[in-house]
């Protein structure tokens, strides 16, 4: 098993360009979640998905989109880039019947500029 | 302020040395979770306490849990240069729906 991946590693954007940050499991994981992680700051949640089709918001959304068609991906788009959202973002999953254990991609670096 | 925070924010030891990181949370909790993150990698999944549990133990860590105080404990025995990372807990509000972490400790194990 490949685990969590994300791509890109790291990406430069100017203010006002969109992207999407990709999100894969091949674990078959239930419960699929997208954080950002800023100095200080600890890991914060941006949107979360309970299952293919279904999505919520988190502590820190606005700015961003999230969609499930899919068990294993789960991507998170930045519509208009500004400077705050410079951060690095996780994706993480979690098995089903074990939503209390999340498993963390390698994680995307992005700076906006 | 945050729902869970580390104290110390860094920390330094000899290998050898036991490191000890609190964590303090405001509101009540299903369980609370331990997390290493090594630089520029994501974070492991260490250890889990749930909210009816006192201590639990992993190896080298020994985790504690304080309800009536909202605050937990990491300890890492006999530490190795290995164990240098970031540590994180994270208090699960909502049975995995909601989890809440820290500004983690950075602990530096020197040889």
């Amino acid at each position: 098993n490949a685990g969590v991946t994300q791509t890109p590693k790291f990406q430069v954007l100017k203010t006002g360009q969109s992207m999407t940050l990709q999100c894969a499991q091949d674990m078959n994981h239930e419960y699929m979640s997208w954080y950002r992680q800023d100095p200080g700051m600890g890991l914060r949640l941006i949107h979360y998905s309970v299952g293919a089709g279904i999505t919520d918001q988190g502590e820190v959304p606005n700015g961003y989109n999230v969609s499930r068609s899919t068990t294993e991906d789960f991507p998170l788009r930045l519509l208009s880039a500004a400077p705050s959202q410079t951060s690095v973002y996780f994706c993480a999953s979690t098995p089903r019947g074990m939503r209390e254990t999340q498993y963390f991609g390698p994680g995307t670096r992005l700076l906006v500029l | 302020s945050q729902q869970g925070e580390e104290d110390p924010q860094a920390l330094s030891i000899q290998e050898g040395e036991n490191a000890t990181m609190n964590c303090s949370y405001k509101t009540s909790i299903n369980n609370l979770q331990w997390y290493r993150q090594n630089s520029g990698r994501g974070l492991v999944h260490l250890i889990l306490i749930r909210s009816n549990e006192r201590e639990k133990h992993s190896g080298r860590l020994r985790v504690t849990l304080d309800t009536s105080k909202k605050s937990s404990s990491l300890l890492i025995t006999a530490s190795r240069a290995a164990d240098t990372a970031s540590y994180f807990c994270a208090t699960d509000l909502n049975y995995g729906q909601n989890f809440v972490f820290g500004p983690g400790t950075r602990l530096s194990v020197l040889p």
